[in-house]
């Protein structure tokens, strides 16, 4: 089973943050947080991970809280083509899937 | 530049008629997986290959099997399949298993769609 609890969806509008919250508290200690997102009817993509700090690339950044037990995926500036289902998920080496967040960018 | 690859990327089968999957890739990566979509539903995974070592999900039913002959190329195998195995197989790589401390990122094929009639 998914270790991890996110929101069904949640709306943003075109040009504002979003931020997508996840909630993973037994997390073990060796466990990393994965963000994964699928754009309709597309293979899931790989959007970013982290461990214990805060990371940032060039498509999202990941809070993770101190005592690991939750973060948040924050995307910018969210566009039009950033709608799609957003999975958090919590692991070593194989990826379990959660239901996810459904994330729909409006003009 | 495509980097996983899955051929046909929509099949149609017979009900029981035994139906293969292709992924290939061109990253070189030792890890290989395949995970089953079904509609509305999260991907599962089905079980992955590191190098040519496979391991099966304990819930994998029997009538999934898995070949990969060698590193760039994995296939599924649906030895009779039902109307309740029509979904999206998705093909997914990797360059390790999480050896490299756990941060292995996974690579997907666009997925091929499976209708069972």
């Amino acid at each position: 089973d998914a270790k991890t609890t996110q929101p069904p969806s949640m709306d943003c509008a075109e040009g504002r943050a979003a931020n997508l919250p996840c909630n993973h508290s037994t997390i073990s200690g060796n466990e990393y947080v994965y963000w994964y997102r699928q754009i309709h009817s597309q293979g899931p993509q790989y959007i970013i991970h982290g461990l214990k700090n805060n990371e940032t690339n060039e498509m999202a950044s990941l809070i993770i809280t101190e005592d690991r037990k939750s973060s948040t995926l924050i995307l910018p500036h969210a566009t039009l083509r950033d709608t799609a289902v957003y999975y958090c998920i919590v692991g070593y080496s194989t990826l379990t899937f959660g239901k996810g967040t459904m994330l729909l960018v409006s003009p | 530049d495509a980097m996983v690859i899955q051929n046909p990327r929509y099949q149609v089968t017979q009900f029981g008629k035994p139906v293969t999957l292709s992924c290939s890739q061109t990253l070189n990566h030792n890890v290989m997986y395949w995970y089953q979509q079904k509609s509305s539903q999260a991907p599962k995974l089905l079980f992955h290959y590191y190098d040519k070592d496979f391991n099966n999900e304990a819930d994998t039913p029997d009538n999934f099997q898995s070949r990969r002959p060698n590193t760039s190329f994995c296939f599924l195998d649906i030895r009779s399949p039902g109307l309740g195995d029509a979904a999206m197989y998705l093909c997914a790589t990797s360059r390790d298993e999480g050896l490299a401390g756990g941060q292995d990122t996974q690579y997907f094929g666009p997925g091929t769609r499976l209708t069972v009639l």
